[in-house]
């Protein structure tokens, strides 16, 4: 199985600051043949599903605010939110679907300072 | 708009089976991966297995000796069996849809999720 890990586990950030998440794979999710990244996050805010907000690593999911960016091959991506509003409060999940079982990483916590 | 809603009991005992239906609306179950995925009281996410349009399956080897996961196109409905359940899966339990093509097995469209706890 790819193992997920995050870093932080949580964090607190000022409103209007920026956020960033670190996810890394135990095993690269790179396809060199369509040269893509497996590597999806999600956003859960409590009581609530998760919530897709970006796919191929840095591919923004419709609807999802552009404060919201992904980056990263290989074995370690970054979540980014540029300026962090009331509304980011959530935890953040990294996934690989490069290979099954598909796993998330743990999870980061975020929360306004 | 697609929209997916989970069904069935909120409790089973212990070495029961567990039995959910995801029902699903604005889109056809003749497309995409199909995905269970739970997640424990205040815990992270676990994927259980998916079932393709076509009928084949993959399982969690977690969970496979347990797991059915079926797809009843005609009523546009994907479903979840566990067998010889314990309180370890108690959770609240999720089906997904997947995005648009082959490759896109990352989970765009989610039900709000149903609890069931394994208790006698």
């Amino acid at each position: 199985d790819i193992v997920m890990t995050q870093s932080p586990d949580s964090l607190a950030v000022s409103l209007g600051e920026r956020a960033t998440i670190n996810c890394k794979s135990s095993q690269s999710v790179f396809y060199t043949s369509n040269n893509k990244n497996y590597l999806a996050w999600y956003q859960q805010k409590p009581g609530q599903p998760p919530k897709l907000l970006i796919y191929w690593a840095s591919t923004r999911e419709s609807g999802v605010p552009d404060r919201f960016s992904g980056s990263g091959s290989g074995t370690d991506f970054t979540l980014t939110i540029s300026s962090l509003q009331a509304e980011d409060v959530a935890v953040y999940y990294c996934q690989q679907y490069d290979s099954t079982p598909f796993t998330f990483g743990p999870g980061t916590k975020v929360d306004i300072k | 708009q697609v929209q997916l809603q989970e069904s069935g009991p909120g409790l089973v005992k212990p070495s029961g089976t567990l039995s959910l239906t995801c029902t699903v609306s604005g889109t056809s179950t003749s497309s995409y991966y199909w995905n269970w995925i739970r997640q424990p009281p205040g815990k992270g996410l676990e994927w259980i297995g998916y079932i393709y349009y076509s009928g084949s399956t993959n399982y969690n080897p977690s969970l496979k000796s347990r797991v059915t996961i079926s797809l009843d196109r005609s009523k546009n409905q994907f479903s979840l069996d566990l067998r010889s359940v314990t309180a370890a899966d108690t959770a609240v339990y999720y089906c997904a849809r997947s995005g648009d093509s082959s490759n896109s097995r990352y989970n765009v469209y989610w039900g709000q999720g149903t609890l069931v706890a394994v208790s006698s």
